[in-house]
Order: structure tokens, then sequence, then C-alpha cells
């Protein structure tokens, strides 16, 4: 079992949709979660990170963590084609382990 | 100013040969890491270091050898590349769990 797990995608939504990520990790004993945002070429940025169950807002961005089913997820509403980008889900316990990212795509 | 830099931006290369990377970070931070991202765009961390210190050291060759002279700075020199070893390497820093990544290396081993 991968310790941080994403569908690699690409997931496709229209212009003004609502993106849904999903990020499921293997350690309980992982404390923080992150999401960072990587443009093609470009290197991972920060978006958002999340310690407590619940969620978590930010503008357009809504980070969700629920421990016991281990889930992480995050919402992006009013989706623009700026945020086309691949989403890597990060959780730290000991060190930081990123997942594979999801490629989002969406179309005007 | 860039917070995260590092350079060279691009480095071909051929197999054999032995290369180095440099990384600065004008944050302030302790904590200092390289992180590989190849081909697949899985990113992997290699090594971290807190205020020139190794913490951690995953499962990386020993031609692979970080040092860093302050806890500005984290190079990295690779012996004998191989051509597995061509991908991004990303520098970060960081305060304590939010990761700041430089602009990436793109290796590419011939």
């Amino acid at each position: 079992q991968k310790e941080v797990e994403q569908n690699s995608g690409p997931l496709s939504v229209p212009e003004g949709a609502i993106a849904s990520l999903n990020c499921t990790y293997s350690d309980r004993g992982s404390q923080s979660f992150f999401w960072y945002r990587q443009y093609s070429g470009k290197s991972p940025e920060l978006i958002m990170s999340i310690y407590s169950n619940g969620d978590k807002e930010d503008g357009r961005f809504t980070a969700q963590l629920n421990k016991a089913s281990q889930y992480v997820s995050l919402l992006i509403r009013d989706s623009q084609p700026s945020d086309s980008a691949t989403y890597l889900c990060a959780v730290r316990n000991q060190k930081v382990t990123f997942g594979i990212g999801t490629k989002l795509q969406v179309i005007p | 100013d860039t917070a995260v830099s590092q350079t060279p931006k691009y480095l071909v290369t051929q197999m054999g040969n032995d290369k180095s990377i440099k990384c600065e970070q004008n944050l302030g931070h302790d904590t200092m890491y390289w992180y590989k991202q190849d081909s697949k765009k899985f990113l992997k961390i290699m090594f971290s270091y807190n205020n020139k210190e190794l913490i951690i050291n995953e499962t990386v060759p020993n031609r692979f050898s970080p040092k860093s002279p302050d806890k500005a700075h984290l190079n990295l020199h690779i012996n004998s590349l191989e051509l597995g070893d061509s991908a991004v390497y990303f520098c970060a820093s960081s305060p304590g769990d939010e990761q700041y990544f430089g602009p990436g290396t793109r290796l590419t081993v011939t």
C-alpha cells in the first residue's frame, strides 16, 4: 500500500464548476496535511495546510480532513482555467510524503 | 528576490561524470531538503538537514552526497552519474511543516 494515494487523473471539470480532489494516507499517526499545486515545468507551491478534522476554507479552496477515514480532500469552487495544474497531497509524520498528484484540467 | 534559489537550472552531462547542484534560501528557515521528481512526476524526499545537521537520509545511493556549509545553503554532489539519475531535483526549505520549493534543476544524463 502506498503511503499517500491519489488518482493521477486527469480530472476534467468545466469552468465555474467545483473540482474535488481526493487523497488517502496509510499512517494513522500522521498529524499534518498539505495540498500543493504544481504547474507544468514549475515547482510545487503550498496552497493549503490542515491539521485537525473538519473543513478549512481559504478563498475558493476548501481542505477537508477526516483522520478516522484517513482521508484528505481539496475542493476548488468556481474553477478557472488558471487552476489547471497537478495537485499534490502531502502528509507529514516523521517526514513529508507526497502523493503522485492529480492532474486537473479546467475546460473553458 | 527568489526565496529559495538553485543553480544551475539545467544540467546536461554524460554518464560517469560528477556534478553538483547548489541551493540557497533567504527565508531564515532551519530545515532544508532535497527532493527528486522523476519522469512519472513522483516527488520523493532524498535528504533533510536541520541547522546544518543531517536528519533524514532516505534510501539514496551513496553516490549522492549532500553538504550544508551553513543553514542557508544545501548543496548536492552526485558522483558517477547514471542514466537513472535523470530527473528534476528540487531544493526546499521549511520553518516547520510547510515546504517552500526552489525552481528545480533538470538533470539529463546521456
